[in-house]
């Protein structure tokens, strides 16, 4: 069956890195997305892994070991902007997408 | 280029009752997905669109929603009768056939509260 593991809450601090987790299984992988979802808003996407290695877009990072059935998504030069839920969903072959239940990070002054 | 149209955004009703969401996708967007978000939690998959056809809605509770794109463009989502725990954020998602990543793109969606 499919399951998504990513931590509940995380903090950091304005100006720092924060890394965030994400393990799966499935069925049939066909990739790895990451959605930002504010407070009260949609969520808009960030970032597409397909094959093994890191993509880099700016200030955030998203990495994907499919051996390992693990990514993670990585935030340099924290704003208090980046407060909000990072979802990692997995899409299964026939592009069924499968959505984790969020990591919520708090950036503190 | 126009995002993801959804109307209306917010609903309060009482259980029993029927309710109605209305999406319209981006221009072009052969794909179209509605999705249920329970607070605190990430968004569950109610039914996938392929143009006019169903591609997935093995999530969706037949028994009180239903779902129809008829002209393979916008699309409505129903429930009836609503019961307590269908208080949720009622997502709608589109994404182009064929491009190699098929990002969706979400509208703003239509909070339910059910009473």
């Amino acid at each position: 069956g499919q399951n998504i593991d990513q931590p509940t809450e995380m903090t950091a601090t304005e100006g720092a890195i924060v890394q965030i987790n994400c393990t799966y299984q499935t069925s049939g992988f066909n990739g790895l997305f990451w959605y930002q979802q504010h407070a009260g808003e949609a969520p808009t996407f960030l970032s597409y892994n397909v094959l093994d290695g890191l993509e880099e877009k700016g200030r955030f990072s998203s990495f994907l070991s499919r051996s390992k059935g693990y990514s993670y998504l990585l935030l340099k030069e924290l704003q208090m902007k980046d407060s909000a839920s990072y979802l990692c969903a997995v899409r299964e072959r026939g592009f069924k997408t499968i959505f984790g239940a969020g990591t919520r990070l708090f950036v503190k002054a | 280029e126009a995002g993801v149209a959804q109307s209306p955004r917010y609903k309060i009703i009482e259980k029993r009752q029927s309710v109605a969401f209305w999406c319209n996708p981006i221009s072009g967007h052969a794909t179209l997905y509605w999705y249920q978000q329970i607070l605190g939690q990430g968004p569950k998959l109610l039914i996938q669109f392929q143009n006019n056809g169903v591609v997935d809605d093995s999530q969706l509770p037949k028994d009180r929603f239903s779902a129809e794109r008829l002209k393979g463009v916008d699309s409505t989502l129903k429930i009836q009768p609503a019961k307590l725990e269908d208080s949720a954020v009622y997502l709608c998602a589109s994404s182009f056939w064929g491009e190699s990543t098929d990002t969706q793109y979400f509208g703003p969606g239509t909070r339910l509260t059910v009473l």
